[in-house]
């Protein structure tokens, strides 16, 4: 059982690129939500999703996309990315709120030069 | 605007200390609070406390929630160089929002 997989580890991007960080989750959880955290700001929400199909934004959207075409997959787009983007992201899945808590992939880091 | 603080943000203390770490809350439609504990990777989950005053425990480590003073205790007994970690509270909200809310953590540091 491998629990949340997050692609890559480690990404060093310029300026303006685009890039996909990918998510997958084998436990068959309907939530999965992708968060960044920062040095002294904790986790921000970036996106969610409650099932296939249904996304939405969280604290802090702005610069990137999200799809939820199956339940395991749940992609982050940077579309154009930016300094400021520079971050640890974390994708997280659980059943569900209030039933069970949010188990964490092991993040990816992010430099944008 | 929903708001979870922690306290102290950092800590240093010495092996068999007790430490205790804090965090109250301001969340519209409070629905439960978590503890997790961070390492060099992913946040694993401590604890979810959703009922005040009910002492949650596991080894060494227990928590509570008061929800008429909207604050959470995390306290560490006898402590080990392994409970080194920044430790998280987040509050999640009721009204099938499915959203955490984060502190910016308390990073504790156990020294031998």
């Amino acid at each position: 059982n491998a629990g949340v997989t997050q692609t890559p580890k480690f990404q060093v991007l310029k300026t303006g690129q685009s890039m996909t960080l990918q998510c997958a989750q084998d436990m068959n959880h309907e939530y999965m939500s992708w968060y960044r955290q920062d040095p002294g700001m904790g986790l921000r929400l970036i996106h969610y999703s409650v099932g296939a199909g249904i996304t939405d934004q969280g604290e802090v959207p702005n610069g990137y996309n999200v799809s939820r075409s199956t339940t395991e997959d749940f992609p982050l787009r940077l579309l154009s990315a930016a300094p400021s983007q520079t971050s640890v992201y974390f994708c997280a899945s659980s059943y569900g709120q209030g039933i069970q808590p949010q188990h964490f992939g092991d993040g990816t880091r992010l430099s944008i030069l | 605007e929903d708001k979870v603080v922690q306290s102290p943000l950092s800590l240093v203390v010495h092996e068999g200390d007790t430490v205790t770490l804090n965090c109250s809350y301001e969340v519209t439609n409070f629905r439960s609070l978590l503890w997790y504990k961070q390492e060099k990777k992913a946040p694993t989950f401590l604890f979810m406390l959703t009922s005040s005053g009910i002492e949650k425990k596991s080894g060494r480590l227990s928590s509570i929630l008061d929800k008429k003073e909207l604050f959470s205790i995390l306290n560490i007994t006898a402590t080990q160089t392994g409970d080194s970690a920044i430790y998280l509270c987040a509050v999640e909200r009721q009204g099938g929002s499915e959203k955490l809310v984060f502190g910016k953590g308390t990073k504790l540091t156990v020294n031998p």
